[in-house]
């Protein structure tokens, strides 16, 4: 049974280019949520969706980043032109529903900026 | 005020000893809460949750937790130089979404 996938494990863009993170929930789950932490910080909560719907979005800036959960396929965070202060690891984990369950993590994403 | 607070440390605990670590939540609503261990690098691993007061073991693990104090802790029986990491503490919350919320995280370092 396959833990949470992310991919890229690590990913390299210039400023103002676009990246694309994807997150495939563990067999079952259907809730995903994104977390982005940046260097000795804490998980930073960015968004909670279920499967093509967006329950909760008040951690992702209005502007560039969005986020999906399409019925087929991975759920993917987009983040439109790329600045240095977006680099960071960011986490998607995923649970089996919305009641007293545990979430498990994927291996994360880098994202670096140059 | 934080929804999640954690001491940042570092703890820092003899090998063998009884490592403590502590946090505490502001919605008093919250149901569940997790503990996860983050090594430096890597991504957060659950140790345990609780959701009931009082005391769970799990192997050296133990989480409490006082639902009327807004406190929940983990005991690390035992310490080993591998335990030395970061410690999450995550709240589940019941205003609206249903998200983890979570702490900033306490390092550990068990001392050989």
């Amino acid at each position: 049974n396959a833990g949470v996938m992310q991919n890229p494990r690590h990913l390299v863009r210039r400023r103002g280019q676009e990246a694309r993170l994807r997150c495939s929930p563990m067999k079952g789950h259907s809730h995903v949520y994104w977390y982005r932490q940046l260097p000795e910080e804490g998980l930073k909560f960015m968004v909670y969706l279920q499967k093509e719907n967006i329950i909760d979005e008040s951690g992702m800036p209005k502007e560039r980043f969005s986020a999906e959960f399409p019925k087929e396929g991975p759920s993917i965070l987009r983040i439109q032109q790329v600045v240095r202060g977006d680099s960071a690891a960011y986490f998607c984990a995923s649970s089996a529903d919305r009641g007293i369950t545990e979430a498990f993590f994927g291996q994360g994403t880098r994202l670096t900026v140059v | 005020q934080k929804e999640v607070e954690q001491n940042s440390g570092p703890l820092s605990v003899p090998e063998g000893a009884i490592a403590s670590l502590n946090c505490t939540y502001s919605d008093r609503g919250s149901q569940s809460f997790f503990w996860y261990r983050q090594y430096s690098g890597k991504s957060p691993e659950l140790i345990m949750f609780i959701y009931s007061n009082g005391d769970k073991e799990d192997g050296r693990f133990t989480a409490q937790l006082n639902k009327a104090s807004q406190y929940v802790s983990l005991l690390i029986r035992d310490s080993q130089p591998s335990d030395s990491a970061t410690y999450l503490c995550a709240v589940k919350g019941t205003s609206g979404t249903y998200k983890y919320i979570f702490g900033t995280g306490t390092r550990l370092k068990v001392l050989a």
